[in-house]
């Protein structure tokens, strides 16, 4: 079982907007509408950010925002802030009751 | 309020196994799937397996299949996972992580357990 694909890094400085994005197969992110994402500070358990490819938990400001095209998902941070500094990891249900998770991103605020 | 409460750092030897748990409170047990997430010092997010509270049942990661059981006990809303014949590669922090359809929507996590192997 392979993980999912992101970008080691990615980079931004506060007001802009940037995007993660994190590929799979069709046996996973192209075959169910169950991506979510995750935001992880440092020493701390991970917060979920995006559920169900584009849908917020309350209390997640509207700046996070999710989509997918095929196998690729995105996770999109708009209006960046020094806080949106953190590692951001994908998740995907992969069937037979099996989840994957993605190598992880660093998101720095420059 | 919803909480997943862990049990603390432990230290093993090569070849040992290690039992933490996850004691839910705040929601109803039965109604969440519990996944176990690992993460090795540096690393990513690796998924584990994952357990139905109501049943028992179970589906494990091919890589730790024969090596990682998880179990429930409903009485005390406890979750447990426990790993056999450790090695250095399973130095990690253990988490746990509710879930309502085992789709990998996670919305609470346990404050995570860290596993050191060394002889």
């Amino acid at each position: 079982q392979s993980a999912l694909t992101q970008p080691l890094s990615v980079s931004g400085s506060p007001g802009q907007s940037v995007t993660i994005s994190c590929t799979g197969t069709s046996s996973d992110v192209g075959a169910y509408n169950y991506v979510s994402w995750y935001q992880q500070h440092p020493a701390t358990a991970p917060k979920l950010m995006i559920y169900d490819v584009n849908k917020r938990p309350s209390g997640v400001p509207d700046r996070f925002s999710g989509s997918k095209s095929g196998n690729t998902a995105s996770l999109t941070i708009s209006g960046l802030q020094a806080e949106d500094e953190a590692l951001y990891f994908c998740c995907s249900y992969a069937g037979g009751y099996t989840v994957k998770f993605g190598g992880g991103t660093k998101l720095t605020v420059l | 309020q919803v909480q997943l409460v862990q049990s603390g750092a432990e230290v093993k030897r090569p070849g040992a196994s290690v039992k933490v748990s996850c004691k839910a409170s705040g929601y109803i047990f039965v109604s969440y799937y519990i996944h176990w997430v690992r993460q090795a010092p540096g690393q990513g997010l690796e998924w584990m397996g994952v357990i139905n509270p109501t049943g028992g049942v179970t589906t494990y990661t091919q890589k730790l299949q024969g090596r990682v059981a998880m179990t429930r006990d409903t009485s005390s809303s406890t979750v447990y996972m426990e790993l056999s014949s450790l090695g250095p590669e399973d130095t990690a922090v253990y988490y746990c992580a509710r879930d309502y359809s085992a789709s990998g929507n996670c919305d609470h996590w346990g404050q995570g357990t860290l596993v050191t192997v060394s002889a």
